[in-house]
């Protein structure tokens, strides 16, 4: 069993609908990132977070560290936001990585 | 607009040849990262740096690869001899060890190898 699941594995949306990724990780933690990796494949990191919930746009992460559980929700999307979202926990230094969820918004 | 800075971004070689990438953290960070990114296996850490000294190559196969950091605005990866298995994306990171341990990617180098 993977550290860290992601799901649903790829997900595609129309443009405006309300999206949520989910990840879930089975170790201690000190931090957990989301990271948006675009078709060209540059990875760009978007959320930083051990606690609580973060909201930058349209772009919502909140985590649960008790269920061990994180959610990346975007909010009216957009055919801009088609990517692969990545969830990776960071256990010491180190960072382990989910998966990744292909999401595809249509216009 | 400080940024990763990674080269050559692509590189075709045939089985048995050295590669060497390159990285170029951004100025101040003491933390550097390498990652190699596969379909089948996502991405995986390699090895990491802290203030140029390697604190973990676990993730490293140690017979053909090897990571250095010659100085603090450069770090090497270097696969002696290459096989067609290592063919993959090869990304650098590099943070500040306690300024939240954020990590910011470079664009990669994408390696074939024939």
């Amino acid at each position: 069993k993977n550290e860290v699941e992601q799901s649903p594995q790829n997900l595609t949306a129309q443009e405006g609908e309300f999206i949520t990724i989910n990840c879930s990780y089975s170790v201690g933690i000190s931090a957990l990132h989301w990271l948006q990796q675009h078709p060209g494949g540059g990875i760009v990191s978007l959320f930083m977070l051990s606690s609580g919930k973060k909201k930058h746009g349209r772009l919502i992460a909140t985590i649960n560290i008790q269920e061990k559980h994180s959610s990346l929700h975007i909010t009216a999307s957009h055919p801009r936001d088609s990517a692969v979202y990545i969830c990776a926990v960071r256990v010491a230094d180190k960072l382990i990585f989910g998966t990744g969820t292909r999401l595809q918004v249509f216009p | 607009d400080a940024r990763v800075t990674q080269t050559p971004r692509h590189k075709v070689t045939e089985m048995g040849q050295e590669v060497t990438m390159r990285c170029q953290p951004i100025l101040g960070h003491n933390t550097v990262f390498w990652y190699r990114q596969t379909m089948m296996q996502g991405l995986e850490l390699l090895a990491y740096f802290r203030n140029r000294a390697p604190l973990d190559d676990s993730g490293m196969p140690k017979d053909r690869f090897s990571a250095e950091m010659p100085d603090a605005t450069l770090a090497t990866l270097k696969i002696q001899p290459s096989e067609p298995r290592d063919s993959a994306v090869y990304f650098c990171a590099s943070g500040l060890r306690g300024q939240g341990n954020e990590q910011f990617f470079g664009p990669g180098t994408r390696l074939t190898v024939l």
